[in-house]
């Protein structure tokens, strides 16, 4: 079992707020890390896939970071909307199944 | 294009039955996977699938669970003699590139109550 932790498990921002997330993973036999929300009662919906150490990646308001000597990648989420409200997955990858860490639940009230 | 398609929604059984989950990935995908989250836990590794090669179970808890893949396309994630420790969302993914780098794309999942 490769070990992924995410931080923090929850979170609770203000409309507006800018906020982050920190996933940790084995920093060995790395091939990707994935970033995925997850809304309640929809599908996991895939972020980004980041393959090389200092990758960046961005999709409109949300940001992500990847360092594979370390073994972490940050997401942030600029200007948080109630719409974003959901748990934030990182998956690592050695090879082609994915390890999930637990998630950040990611709570914004307006 | 459709996405991925999961059924039953949900489903309850009694401890001891056997039950059969149903996964239709995305049409071309040849890369599925079984996933399944336990209360409090992460999306756990089942099993995949790679177009028409041996299956990796090595994520199955049990040998009471067992999955196949017909045709290249649909799969079917069959648990005997269920127990309470069973109960679960499962979540099927399919995926156009064969290694861990490429998108996966997840169906609604099956959340399995065993009583």
């Amino acid at each position: 079992i490769l070990n992924v932790e995410q931080s923090p498990q929850s979170l609770h921002v203000q409309e507006g707020d800018s906020t982050n997330f920190t996933c940790s993973f084995p920093s060995s036999n790395f091939y990707a890390l994935h970033w995925y929300r997850w809304e309640t009662a929809k599908s996991p919906e895939a972020l980004f896939v980041m393959t090389l150490n200092g990758d960046e990646k961005k999709k409109g308001r949300i940001s992500a970071t990847l360092n594979t000597k370390e073994g972490y990648s940050y997401l942030y989420i600029k200007g948080s909307q109630p719409e974003d409200s959901a748990t934030y997955l990182c998956a690592f990858s050695s090879g082609y199944a994915l390890n999930f860490g637990k998630g950040t639940s990611l709570l914004v009230t307006p | 294009g459709a996405g991925v398609s999961q059924s039953p929604s949900n489903k309850v059984t009694e401890k001891g039955k056997d039950v059969e989950l149903r996964c239709d990935p995305i049409s071309g995908h040849t890369a599925l996977y079984w996933y399944r989250q336990s209360l409090g836990q992460g999306l756990e590794f089942l099993i995949y699938f790679q177009g028409n090669s041996a299956p990796d179970k090595s994520g199955l808890p049990s040998d009471r669970f067992s999955a196949e893949r017909t045709g290249g396309s649909v799969s079917t994630l069959t648990i005997q003699r269920t127990q309470q420790e069973d109960s679960a969302v499962y979540l099927c993914a399919s995926s156009s590139q064969v290694a861990g780098s490429g998108e996966q794309y997840f169906g609604p999942g099956t959340r399995l109550t065993v009583t």
